[in-house]
C-alpha cells in the first residue's frame, strides 16, 4: 500500500534554513502536500506541487521534487521561531471513483531556537 | 468565520457511551473526510464521502460509523466507545482536481 516516510524530529537555530524531507511510494501521485499544523490547532495547507514539476518556490518556502527517487523536501529560509510546528507531507492517491484520498507522513516536529 | 467547524471541541466520555461528532462547512465542497491523530502515528483515514449519497471507509473504520446529512455536514459516531479510541479527531473538506484538503480545528477525545 502507499506509504509516506518522514524523520521525526529537526532542531535549527533561529536564522538558519530547515530542509524536511519525505519519501512516498506511490508512483502515480499527481498532487504532493506540504501541511503545518501548530499546537493545538488544525492542519494548514503550506504549499504543493504538482507531479510534473521539480520545483516551486513561494516566499521563503521551496519545494523540490525528485520523481524518480519519490523523495520530496520542503525548504524554509531564515527560519523563524513561529516556524516551530509539525509538519506533514502528504501523497494523494487515485482511487477506483476517479477521486483522491490523500495518504499522510506522521509529522516532522520543526524545532527553531533563538 | 471558519469555513470547516467541529462540534464539540472537547469531549470526555465512558467507555460504551454513545458519542456523536460532528462537522460543518461552508466552502461549497463535495468531499469531506474524518481523521484520526494519535502521537507519533500522524494522520490515519477514518472515513470519507465524496457526495451526499456516498460513504467510503478509511484505513481504520471499525468501531466508527458516519453520516453525510446533506453538502455541508458529515458526522463521525463511535457506538460504543472504547479507551483506545481517546485521540485527535479532524474533519476536512475538498473539491476539484487538486483535491487540496481544508482541516477544521479538531476535537480531542478522552473515552475513560
Amino acid at each position: 500500500g502507499e506509504d509516506v516516510e518522514q524523520s521525526l524530529f529537526l532542531s535549527v537555530r533561529e536564522g538558519d534554513s530547515s530542509v524536511i524531507n519525505c519519501t512516498y511510494t506511490d508512483s502515480s501521485s499527481t498532487y504532493l502536500y506540504w501541511y503545518k499544523q501548530e499546537p493545538g490547532a488544525g492542519l494548514q495547507l503550506l504549499t504543493y506541487i504538482f507531479s510534473n514539476m521539480d520545483m516551486k518556490q513561494d516566499q521563503r518556502l521551496t519545494v523540490l521534487l525528485n520523481k524518480k527517487d519519490k523523495h520530496l523536501s520542503l525548504r524554509i529560509a531564515d527560519t523563524q521561531t513561529g516556524d516551530s510546528a509539525i509538519y506533514f507531507c502528504a501523497e494523494s492517491n487515485s482511487g477506483n471513483s476517479g477521486y483522491s484520498t490523500l495518504t499522510f507522513g506522521k509529522g516532522t516536529m520543526l524545532l527553531v531556537s533563538p | 468565520d471558519a469555513d470547516v467547524t467541529q462540534t464539540p471541541r472537547n469531549r470526555i466520555t465512558k467507555t460504551g457511551k454513545r458519542i456523536m461528532l460532528e462537522c460543518s462547512q461552508t466552502k461549497g465542497h463535495d468531499r469531506m473526510y474524518w481523521y484520526r491523530q494519535d502521537p507519533g502515528l500522524g494522520l490515519q483515514l477514518i472515513y470519507y464521502s465524496f457526495d451526499v449519497k456516498d460513504i467510503n471507509k478509511g484505513e481504520i473504520s471499525d468501531g466508527y460509523s458516519v453520516s453525510r446529512q446533506a453538502q455541508a455536514k458529515f458526522s463521525l459516531s463511535l457506538e460504543s466507545a472504547i479507551p483506545n479510541q481517546t485521540a485527535l479527531y479532524f474533519c476536512a473538506t475538498s473539491q476539484g482536481a487538486q483535491n487540496t484538503q481544508y482541516f477544521g480545528p479538531g476535537t480531542r477525545l478522552t473515552v475513560l
